[in-house]
Order: C-alpha cells, then sequence, then structure tokens
C-alpha cells in the first residue's frame, strides 16, 4: 500500500541548532513534494516546493531535500528559534495532479 | 491571514442536527478543497472543486454533501453526523488549472473544530 512517514515523535532541539525532519514514502512516484508548517489551532502554511528533478531547494534558514532513490525528503532548518516549534507537515503531488497527499507530520519543539 | 476564512471556527452539533461550514478566499483562486484533520492522522482530502465542478469525491459518506456556488464560496453540508466525524475541517484554495499541476500550493483556513455529540 502507499504511505507516507514522517517521525511521530516530537523533535527537541536547542536554538541554535540545525533542525532535520524527515519525510519517507513507498509505493508513490511523486512529481512534487511540499512542506507545510502547522500550528496548533490553524491551517497549514505552504513553505518549500520542490520537484523530483532538483536535489536541493533553500528559502532563508530552510532547506529541503529530495532523494527520489531512496524515496526520502529531508527538512532543515537551521540557526532554529523557538518561533519555529510547530508541526511541520511534507505531502506529494504526482504529475498532472492536484491531490495533495499529507504526512501525519513531525512536531518541532525548540528550546530557548 | 492567508485569505482564507472559515466559519464557524467551531461548532457542537448532535447526530440528529444539520448544519453548514462556510469557505470564502479571497485570492482569486478557482480551485477549492475540503479535509478533515482529525487527531494524530494525516490530512485526508474528502472533496476538490476546479472552476466550481467537483473533480474530486474521495469516497466521503454522504452525510457530508460539498456545494460550490462560485469559485470564491465552498460550503460543506453536515447531516446525520457520528461522533467519529468530530475534526478540524479545512478548506483550501490554490490557483488550480491556471497554475498548472504540482506548481499548484494550496493556501489554508484556519479550520472549523467540529464535535458531533
Amino acid at each position: 500500500s502507499q504511505k507516507i512517514e514522517q517521525n511521530s515523535e516530537a523533535l527537541n532541539i536547542q536554538e541554535g541548532k540545525t533542525a532535520t525532519l524527515t519525510c519517507n514514502y513507498t509505493n508513490y512516484s511523486p512529481a512534487y513534494l511540499q512542506w507545510y508548517r502547522q500550528d496548533p489551532g490553524r491551517g497549514p502554511v505552504f513553505l518549500l516546493l520542490i520537484r523530483e528533478n532538483e536535489k536541493e531547494k533553500r528559502k532563508e534558514r530552510l532547506k529541503v531535500t529530495f532523494d527520489t532513490t531512496l524515496k526520502q525528503s529531508l527538512f532543515h532548518i537551521t540557526a532554529s528559534q523557538p518561533a519555529d516549534s510547530a508541526t511541520y507537515l511534507c505531502a506529494l503531488l504526482m504529475d498532472s495532479s492536484y491531490k495533495l497527499i499529507f504526512g501525519s507530520g513531525t512536531r518541532l519543539l525548540v528550546r530557548p | 491571514e492567508t485569505g482564507v476564512t472559515q466559519t464557524p471556527r467551531h461548532l457542537v452539533m448532535g447526530m440528529t442536527n444539520k448544519k453548514s461550514l462556510k469557505c470564502e478566499q479571497h485570492l482569486g483562486h478557482n480551485a477549492m478543497y475540503w479535509y478533515k484533520q482529525s487527531a494524530k492522522k494525516p490530512l485526508e482530502l474528502m472533496f476538490v472543486y476546479n472552476f466550481k465542478e467537483q473533480t474530486e469525491n474521495n469516497s466521503v459518506p454522504s452525510r457530508f454533501s460539498p456545494e460550490c456556488p462560485n469559485s470564491s464560496h465552498l460550503f460543506l453540508h453536515l447531516h446525520t453526523l457520528q461522533p467519529e466525524d468530530s475534526a478540524l475541517y479545512l478548506c483550501a484554495s490554490s490557483l488550480g488549472l491556471a497554475g498548472g499541476p504540482g506548481t499548484d500550493t494550496q493556501y489554508f483556513g484556519p479550520g472549523t473544530r467540529l464535535t458531533v455529540l
């Protein structure tokens, strides 16, 4: 069956460190992968999109990698801040589709 | 704010009630979506509308009935719900066909927290 896996355990790190979150998928061949941030009681907010032919994408302190061989995406936040504490969702988008398929998300806690 | 509003933000209803959730987007988008988010579960896509036409019904029970009168408004009509339907219901919008698949990022509203007693 098709599956997207994100670490269900919260990631707890010290302010200033780099946070790395993982998204693994099986039985999909996504053309695009997106990362969203969700705060408690609010809807997800789009952060980054990466295409299957891109290895890496950056935006300010954020970096996403996409390895279609390993079927994995890594999401990095450098110089993390307490304000980065939230749940981060990865979502796959198949070619010629508008149907986003979401992982369960990983909660990030950044300690001051 | 993302430009997508949802009302009400919280709703408590009995199993025999009929209620409606409303979503409005001010972004000029062409596609609108309903998602269900239950605790500890991934977001589940329920319905997709592209240019007011329903293009996806993800095997949603008939007690959920969507309505899209125009590209800015989306409703979810609820009737005879079950307690397991309690969840956060999220509306989203995107450019849709105009933006092209894959590049089509979605903008979410704040959600309606629904509790079915």
